[in-house]
């Protein structure tokens, strides 16, 4: 079975400070997927990232990075001079079996940006 | 613009009464799926459909029908609502059913509120 856990329920940073968002997850599987998804206030699901279980390069878009690492099976999300704008819920999720397209999602981290 | 369209964005029903939450895509996806995303949980998926006429369960079906009669339509039915299905809905939408080429689209929600 597959299980992703977002040990950080909320997180409350100011302004400009680097932040780190936590995601371990559990499968079987040699093959994976993992994602990050973001909803802010508004509600929706916005996509930032997929990375394959055979690519632990760690990924950098602006402020975004992300680091993957099979050793400890985590994957976290680190955001860089913060801003209000980030404020959001937080969401890691898993799709293995074999490459089906269930997303094993986790708890989410609430992570609130203060000016 | 490629989308996914949920409606109602928002619902308030009562215990018993029927009702249905409308799912389409534009992008001739074979892959459709319903998640429901309740505090703490995470989202978790209700039912998936790798074409039409073909739905299985997720992990979370009991309360739920689905149909898909259609490639662009995915309906989810809730024949008799309980307050233990309030909740943020979403659908989502993918090419084809593995993780491998095509990734997830969800619409942006419906949340319901069964009293």
């Amino acid at each position: 079975a597959q299980k992703v856990t977002q040990a950080q329920t909320e997180i409350s940073v100011v302004e400009k400070e680097d932040v780190t968002l936590d995601c371990v997850y559990e499968t079987r599987d040699t093959t994976y997927y993992l994602f990050w998804y973001k909803q802010p206030p508004s509600g929706e699901l916005v996509f930032l990232i997929r990375r394959n279980s055979f690519d632990e390069q760690n990924e950098i878009s602006g402020r975004y990075s992300w680091n993957f690492q099979k050793s400890t099976s985590s994957f976290n999300f680190t955001i860089t001079a913060s801003q209000v704008v980030d404020s959001a819920v937080y969401f890691c999720a898993l799709s293995a079996d074999q490459g089906a397209q269930k997303l094993v999602f986790g708890q989410g981290t609430r992570l609130t940006i203060n000016p | 613009e490629a989308q996914v369209t949920q409606n109602p964005r928002y619902l308030i029903t009562v215990t018993g009464k029927k009702l249905t939450v409308t799912c389409s895509q534009n992008m001739n996806h074979e892959y459709m799926s319903w998640y429901r995303q309740d505090p703490g949980l995470g989202l978790r998926q209700i039912y998936y459909s790798m074409n039409v006429e073909v739905t299985d369960k997720g992990d979370v079906p009991e309360g739920y029908k689905v149909s898909r009669k259609e490639k662009r339509n995915f309906p989810l039915i809730l024949e008799s609502p309980s307050p233990n299905q309030t909740s943020l809905y979403f659908c989502a939408s993918s090419l084809y059913g593995s993780s491998y080429n095509s990734p997830l689209h969800f619409g942006n929600g419906t949340r319901l509120t069964v009293t």
